[in-house]
């Protein structure tokens, strides 16, 4: 089993609708969860991250958190097309500082 | 501003011929990383370091080096490159200690052997 899983996609989705992004993790000691775009032949960048059991929203972008399932997703509200780009999910046990990504999902939005 | 900058973007080069990729970061972060991105196989660590002269092996650390002098510099050294080593290359930083911390990331390395 990978330790973070990431449904690679293609994801595609019309613009002005919801994006839905999942990510599952095998370590229970992770403690804090990042969500990096990454547009292709570009660097990382941070979207949100989140460490508490329930929802995060930030602007349009929300993420949730379920560690008993050690699941954790990410919402994009009334997608644009600037939002197609590669999403990665990243945990973080404590005390650690190596960060675990998954492969990334690959989201289309559709104009 | 806040950056974590890697040089060169772009480099070519032939099997065995020794370079260095350059990152330096101005966040004064304890922790520095290097990681290599190939299609279909995400982002993989190469080395990684928690502080000055601290350096340790990552997921994918054979035919790299690295060497951490001084805590705002990582250099990534390939003493011998081979084909194999063609790949799109991330320098990251972050700091120790804040379970919340992210990390900061280089614009990368495009790098070619041929």
């Amino acid at each position: 089993q990978k330790e973070v899983e990431q449904n690679s996609g293609p994801l595609s989705v019309p613009e002005g609708a919801i994006a839905s992004l999942n990510c599952t993790y095998s370590d229970r000691g992770s403690q804090s969860f990042f969500w990096y775009r990454q547009y292709s032949g570009k660097s990382p960048e941070l979207i949100m991250f989140i460490y508490s059991n329930g929802d995060k929203e930030d602007g349009r972008f929300t993420a949730q958190l379920n560690k008993a399932s050690q699941y954790v997703s990410l919402l994009i509200r009334d997608s644009q097309p600037s939002d197609s780009a590669t999403y990665l999910c990243a945990p973080k046990s404590q005390g650690a500082q190596k960060l675990v990504f998954g492969q990334g999902t690959r989201l289309t939005i559709n104009p | 501003e806040a950056q974590v900058t890697q040089n060169p973007r772009y480099l070519i080069t032939v099997t065995g011929k020794k370079l260095t990729v350059t990152c330096s970061q101005n966040m004064n972060h304890e922790y520095m990383s290097w990681y290599r991105q190939d299609p279909g196989l995400g982002l993989r660590q190469i080395y990684y370091s928690m502080n000055v002269e601290v350096t340790d092996k990552g997921d994918v650390p054979e035919g790299y080096k690295v060497s951490r002098k001084e805590k705002r510099n990582f250099p990534l050294i390939l003493e011998s490159p081979s084909p194999n080593q063609t790949s799109l290359y991330f320098c990251a930083s972050g700091s120790i200690g804040r379970f919340n911390s992210p990390l900061h990331f280089g614009n990368g390395t495009r790098l070619t052997v041929t």
